[in-house]
């Protein structure tokens, strides 16, 4: 069983709209990270939080540290940000443990 | 410019030859990490090092191979002796700042073995 899980696993969304991807992890982690994949393989550390709320222009991330849970939402969608988002929980030295990944198309 | 770097981004080799992957960075990171990424799943860690000539096996790490005799290089061996090769390999670095460590990952190498 993976102890890191997202949902949804493939989301769709119109241009403009509010998008929320979810992660639940089982381990105790010093941090939580998010992640992008674009097409061509490549992955950009988008955050990595270990309590509170990020903000970075419209992509904004949550953590709940007591319900081990935590949430990527993009606000204002555009088709640029059509890509795999992963999380990822560190539970010692930077060993991550990888959710399976939530491909999100935005269309025009 | 600071980065990762990974090459070649496309490799091809027969059953039974051991392959080398490169990973060098200049962020003059500490840690260094290996991990595989096969469709439709997670990535899995293979091997990662937090210093120069030290590194520890990750969750998949039969049939592969590290070194890491420099802190820039963290070179990953694919022998004969793994059996399903095929895959996309991704390289990473991590600085460390209050338990935390921000992964920074290389272009990756796309492996297919026939």
């Amino acid at each position: 069983k993976n102890e890191v899980e997202q949902s949804p696993q493939n989301l769709t969304a119109q241009e403009g709209e509010f998008i929320t991807i979810n992660c639940s992890y089982s381990v105790g982690i010093s941090a939580l990270h998010w992640l992008q994949q674009h097409p061509g393989g490549g992955i950009v550390s988008l955050f990595m939080l270990s309590s509170g709320k990020k903000k970075h222009g419209r992509l904004i991330a949550t953590i709940n540290i007591q319900e081990k849970h935590s949430s990527l939402h993009i606000t204002a969608s555009h088709p640029r940000d059509s890509a795999v988002y992963i999380c990822a929980a560190d539970d010692s030295w930077g060993k991550l443990q990888f959710g399976a990944g939530t491909q999100v198309v935005v269309t025009p | 410019d600071g980065g990762i770097t990974q090459s070649p981004k496309y490799l091809f080799r027969k059953e039974g030859q051991n392959v080398t992957l490169s990973c060098e960075q200049n962020l003059n990171h500490d840690a260094m990490y290996w991990y595989r990424q096969d469709p439709g799943q997670g990535l899995r860690l293979i091997y990662y090092s937090q210093i120069v000539n030290d590194f520890q096996k990750g969750d998949i790490a039969e049939g592969y191979s590290v070194s890491r005799e420099k802190k820039e290089s963290f070179p990953l061996t694919v022998t004969s002796a793994q059996k399903n090769p095929t895959a996309f390999y991704l390289c990473a670095s991590s600085t460390r700042g209050d338990r935390q460590y921000e992964q920074y990952f290389g272009p990756g190498t796309r492996l297919t073995v026939t």
